[in-house]
Protein backbone atom coordinates (compact mmCIF):
# COMPACT_ATOMS: atom_id res chain seq x y z
CA UNK A 1 0.00 0.00 0.00
CA UNK A 2 1.11 2.98 -0.53
CA UNK A 3 1.38 5.79 2.75
CA UNK A 4 0.60 9.13 2.51
CA UNK A 5 2.42 11.78 5.14
CA UNK A 6 1.42 14.94 6.27
CA UNK A 7 3.41 17.54 8.00
CA UNK A 8 2.82 19.11 10.60
CA UNK A 9 0.11 17.12 12.09
CA UNK A 10 -1.41 20.07 14.12
CA UNK A 11 -0.50 23.75 12.58
CA UNK A 12 -1.01 27.04 14.78
CA UNK A 13 -2.10 29.90 12.77
CA UNK A 14 -3.81 33.32 12.56
CA UNK A 15 -6.17 35.32 10.11
CA UNK A 16 -4.70 36.53 7.51
CA UNK A 17 -1.62 34.18 7.71
CA UNK A 18 -0.42 32.17 4.71
CA UNK A 19 -0.20 28.54 5.49
CA UNK A 20 1.43 25.74 3.69
CA UNK A 21 0.65 21.44 4.66
CA UNK A 22 3.12 19.01 3.05
CA UNK A 23 2.16 15.64 1.83
CA UNK A 24 4.40 13.12 1.31
CA UNK A 25 3.70 9.91 -0.99
CA UNK A 26 6.02 6.63 -0.33
CA UNK A 27 6.16 6.05 -3.86
CA UNK A 28 5.39 8.08 -6.82
CA UNK A 29 1.65 8.81 -7.50
CA UNK A 30 1.87 11.33 -10.76
CA UNK A 31 -0.34 14.23 -9.75
CA UNK A 32 -2.99 11.44 -8.50
CA UNK A 33 -3.54 13.30 -5.41
CA UNK A 34 -6.84 15.38 -3.84
CA UNK A 35 -7.36 17.60 -0.69
CA UNK A 36 -9.77 17.43 1.32
CA UNK A 37 -11.48 20.08 4.16
CA UNK A 38 -12.74 19.04 7.24
CA UNK A 39 -14.75 20.52 10.00
CA UNK A 40 -15.98 18.14 13.40
CA UNK A 41 -18.75 16.04 12.69
CA UNK A 42 -19.23 17.43 9.07
CA UNK A 43 -18.36 15.20 6.28
CA UNK A 44 -14.78 15.89 4.39
CA UNK A 45 -15.26 18.57 1.14
CA UNK A 46 -13.31 18.65 -1.70
CA UNK A 47 -10.96 21.15 -2.38
CA UNK A 48 -8.05 20.21 -4.90
CA UNK A 49 -7.85 17.05 -7.11
CA UNK A 50 -5.10 15.99 -9.69
CA UNK A 51 -2.57 17.63 -7.04
CA UNK A 52 -3.73 21.18 -8.49
CA UNK A 53 -6.77 21.47 -10.08
CA UNK A 54 -9.21 24.02 -7.27
CA UNK A 55 -12.76 22.28 -7.03
CA UNK A 56 -15.51 24.19 -8.23
CA UNK A 57 -16.75 27.00 -5.54
CA UNK A 58 -13.48 26.46 -3.37
CA UNK A 59 -12.13 30.19 -2.82
CA UNK A 60 -9.33 31.17 -4.71
CA UNK A 61 -6.87 31.44 -1.74
CA UNK A 62 -6.83 27.80 -1.54
CA UNK A 63 -4.21 26.42 -4.32
CA UNK A 64 -2.49 22.90 -4.73
CA UNK A 65 1.10 21.73 -6.43
CA UNK A 66 3.77 19.11 -6.38
CA UNK A 67 4.00 15.65 -8.12
CA UNK A 68 5.67 12.44 -7.99
CA UNK A 69 6.21 12.27 -4.00
CA UNK A 70 5.51 15.74 -2.42
CA UNK A 71 2.55 17.05 -2.88
CA UNK A 72 1.55 20.90 -0.58
CA UNK A 73 -1.71 22.43 -0.27
CA UNK A 74 -1.30 26.09 0.62
CA UNK A 75 -3.83 28.86 2.04
CA UNK A 76 -2.76 32.34 1.03
CA UNK A 77 -4.76 34.37 3.21
CA UNK A 78 -6.47 32.57 6.22
CA UNK A 79 -9.65 33.26 7.03
CA UNK A 80 -11.99 32.32 10.18
CA UNK A 81 -14.21 29.44 8.24
CA UNK A 82 -10.38 27.61 7.49
CA UNK A 83 -9.74 26.64 10.37
CA UNK A 84 -10.64 22.92 10.55
CA UNK A 85 -8.66 19.51 9.34
CA UNK A 86 -6.92 18.88 5.93
CA UNK A 87 -6.55 15.31 4.31
CA UNK A 88 -4.50 14.68 1.21
CA UNK A 89 -5.22 11.21 -0.19
CA UNK A 90 -3.84 9.11 -3.51
CA UNK A 91 -5.82 7.65 -6.00
CA UNK A 92 -2.65 6.05 -8.23
CA UNK A 93 -3.51 2.73 -6.84
CA UNK A 94 -5.71 0.64 -4.87
CA UNK A 95 -6.68 0.47 -1.82
CA UNK A 96 -7.06 4.27 -1.74
CA UNK A 97 -4.80 5.77 1.35
CA UNK A 98 -5.07 9.41 2.82
CA UNK A 99 -2.77 11.07 4.92
CA UNK A 100 -3.06 10.96 8.95
CA UNK A 101 -4.56 14.78 9.02
CA UNK A 102 -3.39 18.16 9.14
CA UNK A 103 -5.13 20.16 12.11
CA UNK A 104 -5.22 23.94 11.40
CA UNK A 105 -5.99 26.16 14.41
CA UNK A 106 -6.17 29.42 16.08
CA UNK B 1 -28.99 19.24 -6.12
CA UNK B 2 -26.67 16.42 -5.83
CA UNK B 3 -26.89 14.31 -2.52
CA UNK B 4 -26.48 11.43 -0.95
CA UNK B 5 -27.82 10.52 2.32
CA UNK B 6 -26.46 7.15 4.45
CA UNK B 7 -29.26 5.05 6.90
CA UNK B 8 -29.10 1.98 8.36
CA UNK B 9 -26.30 2.39 10.99
CA UNK B 10 -26.83 1.77 14.50
CA UNK B 11 -24.97 -0.94 17.30
CA UNK B 12 -23.98 -4.44 16.51
CA UNK B 13 -22.25 -6.92 18.80
CA UNK B 14 -19.12 -8.34 17.43
CA UNK B 15 -20.05 -11.01 14.30
CA UNK B 16 -22.97 -9.61 13.79
CA UNK B 17 -23.95 -7.99 10.41
CA UNK B 18 -25.27 -4.70 9.22
CA UNK B 19 -26.42 -3.45 5.76
CA UNK B 20 -25.59 0.53 4.84
CA UNK B 21 -27.23 2.44 2.37
CA UNK B 22 -26.76 5.59 0.57
CA UNK B 23 -29.93 7.46 -1.75
CA UNK B 24 -28.50 9.08 -4.73
CA UNK B 25 -30.47 12.14 -5.91
CA UNK B 26 -29.34 14.58 -8.61
CA UNK B 27 -27.29 11.64 -10.16
CA UNK B 28 -27.32 7.74 -11.01
CA UNK B 29 -25.15 5.73 -9.24
CA UNK B 30 -25.27 3.35 -12.19
CA UNK B 31 -23.21 6.13 -14.26
CA UNK B 32 -20.79 7.43 -11.35
CA UNK B 33 -18.10 5.12 -9.15
CA UNK B 34 -19.27 4.93 -6.22
CA UNK B 35 -17.20 4.86 -3.03
CA UNK B 36 -17.87 4.59 1.14
CA UNK B 37 -14.98 5.81 3.26
CA UNK B 38 -14.72 5.11 6.97
CA UNK B 39 -13.37 7.50 10.29
CA UNK B 40 -13.22 5.56 13.24
CA UNK B 41 -14.07 7.88 16.41
CA UNK B 42 -11.32 10.51 16.54
CA UNK B 43 -8.97 9.07 13.65
CA UNK B 44 -8.53 9.95 10.12
CA UNK B 45 -9.92 8.64 6.58
CA UNK B 46 -10.08 5.25 5.32
CA UNK B 47 -10.94 4.26 1.90
CA UNK B 48 -13.32 0.98 2.24
CA UNK B 49 -14.83 0.15 -1.15
CA UNK B 50 -15.56 1.27 -4.92
CA UNK B 51 -17.84 -0.02 -7.09
CA UNK B 52 -17.53 0.69 -11.03
CA UNK B 53 -19.97 2.27 -13.44
CA UNK B 54 -19.66 -1.41 -15.07
CA UNK B 55 -19.60 -3.42 -11.51
CA UNK B 56 -16.63 -4.03 -11.12
CA UNK B 57 -15.67 -4.31 -6.91
CA UNK B 58 -12.54 -3.15 -4.82
CA UNK B 59 -11.77 -3.14 -1.22
CA UNK B 60 -9.16 -2.46 1.64
CA UNK B 61 -7.39 -5.42 2.87
CA UNK B 62 -9.56 -4.79 6.26
CA UNK B 63 -12.62 -5.81 5.12
CA UNK B 64 -12.07 -8.11 2.22
CA UNK B 65 -13.96 -11.24 2.60
CA UNK B 66 -16.29 -9.72 5.08
CA UNK B 67 -17.97 -6.60 3.30
CA UNK B 68 -19.72 -6.56 -0.08
CA UNK B 69 -20.39 -2.80 -1.91
CA UNK B 70 -23.25 -3.30 -4.19
CA UNK B 71 -26.46 -1.25 -5.98
CA UNK B 72 -29.87 -1.29 -6.77
CA UNK B 73 -29.85 1.64 -9.86
CA UNK B 74 -34.10 1.42 -9.83
CA UNK B 75 -33.59 2.67 -6.45
CA UNK B 76 -30.70 4.91 -6.83
CA UNK B 77 -29.07 3.27 -3.91
CA UNK B 78 -25.77 1.94 -3.26
CA UNK B 79 -25.39 -0.15 -0.49
CA UNK B 80 -22.51 -1.62 1.73
CA UNK B 81 -23.07 -5.39 3.30
CA UNK B 82 -21.01 -6.07 6.19
CA UNK B 83 -20.83 -9.43 7.58
CA UNK B 84 -18.37 -10.62 10.87
CA UNK B 85 -18.23 -7.27 12.21
CA UNK B 86 -15.71 -6.50 14.44
CA UNK B 87 -14.63 -3.68 17.08
CA UNK B 88 -12.37 -2.15 14.95
CA UNK B 89 -14.72 -1.75 12.18
CA UNK B 90 -16.54 0.75 14.54
CA UNK B 91 -16.49 4.09 12.73
CA UNK B 92 -18.69 6.96 10.82
CA UNK B 93 -19.24 5.28 7.25
CA UNK B 94 -19.92 8.02 4.67
CA UNK B 95 -21.02 7.21 0.88
CA UNK B 96 -19.03 9.49 -1.68
CA UNK B 97 -19.47 9.78 -5.37
CA UNK B 98 -16.44 9.57 -7.83
CA UNK B 99 -13.12 7.55 -8.79
CA UNK B 100 -9.31 9.10 -7.97
CA UNK B 101 -11.32 11.58 -5.44
CA UNK B 102 -14.96 12.28 -4.08
CA UNK B 103 -16.69 15.21 -4.90
CA UNK B 104 -20.17 14.33 -2.98
CA UNK B 105 -20.26 12.59 0.65
CA UNK B 106 -22.94 11.85 2.65
CA UNK B 107 -23.50 13.02 5.93
CA UNK B 108 -21.83 9.84 7.61
CA UNK B 109 -23.74 7.06 9.56
CA UNK B 110 -22.37 5.57 12.93
CA UNK B 111 -21.72 2.04 13.30
CA UNK B 112 -20.68 0.74 16.68
CA UNK B 113 -19.57 -2.94 17.19
CA UNK B 114 -19.49 -3.42 21.04
CA UNK B 115 -20.90 -6.59 23.18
Amino acid sequence: DIQMTQSPSTLSASVGDRVTITCRASQTISDYLAWYQQKPGRAPKLLIYRASTLEGGVPSRFSGSGSGTEFTLSISSLQPDDFASYYCQQSKTYPYTFGQGTRLEI
Amino acid sequence: EVQVVESGGGLVQPGGSLRLSCAASGFSVDVNYMSWVRQAPGKGLEWVSLIYTGGSTFYADSVKGRFTISRDNPKNTLYLQMNSLRVEDTAVYYCARGIGYFDCWGQGVLVAVSS
